[in-house]
């Protein structure tokens, strides 16, 4: 299994707070990706990284913000949570610098409930 | 702009039965096509891929797709379907970029 941790695993917060997600990666690969998963949507792309401090709007990205400071962390910030930031977030990776099909590989998820 | 159908949010099958999922997709270049199945409070695990290099595609525990242009399709198949198979199964299209787009998922049931 790819080296991907995500933290926490559960949070439950109140609407109108500052939430983080953290992606750790072990694998030293370039690209990370911030997705959300909703039942009937399957999963969202909420924000990408393509490099340190590089980074990217995905589908869904209003109401979120990320950073990546370091090859094997990146961050993922709810600035003022909502209800319906309610949701499974993953955290994925990837490394097309391999040769590889652009295949990504996932981190756990973090279930986020905002009350 | 690339996009992907999955026909069928629920699949249900008994055990020992062929499984067929289905996933088509929109792509305006080459696409690549991948499989990822869900199991319950878990990420996703990537089955398969297409690359180009063959239109029929083996994946882990004994999936596997078959890509048709002529039919935009990359349905997965499994000749007998086990009680372990049952969780979602996501079909994903990427033209070689940095993203894939996944489709809605298909959640397959086996009754005993």
């Amino acid at each position: 299994d790819a080296g991907i941790t995500q933290s926490p695993r559960h949070k439950v917060t109140e609407t109108g707070t500052p939430v983080t997600l953290r992606c750790h990666q072990t694998e030293n690969h370039r690209y990370m990706y911030w997705y959300r998963q909703d039942p009937g949507h399957g999963l969202r792309l909420i924000h990408y990284s393509y490099g340190v401090k590089d980074t990217d709007k995905g589908e869904v990205s209003d109401g979120y913000s990320v950073s990546r400071s370091k090859t094997e962390d990146f961050l993922l910030t709810l600035e003022s949570a909502t209800s319906s930031q309610t949701s499974v977030y993953f955290c994925a990776i990837s490394d097309r610098t391999s040769g590889g099909a652009g295949e990504q590989f996932f981190g756990p998820g973090t279930r986020l409930t905002v009350l | 702009a690339q996009s992907v159908t999955q026909l069928g949010s629920h699949v249900s099958v008994s055990e020992g039965a062929l499984v067929l999922l289905r996933c088509n997709y929109s792509s305006s270049v080459p696409p690549y096509l991948f499989w990822y199945v869900q199991y319950p409070n878990q990420g996703l695990q990537l089955l398969l891929k297409y690359t180009s290099a063959a239109t029929l595609v083996k994946g882990i525990n004994g999936f596997e797709a078959e890509f048709k242009k002529s039919e935009t399709s990359f349905h997965l198949t499994k000749p007998s379907a086990h009680m372990s198979d049952a969780a979602e199964y996501f079909c994903a299209v990427s033209d070689n970029t940095d993203k894939l787009i996944f489709g809605t998922g298909t959640r397959l049931q086996v009754f005993p």
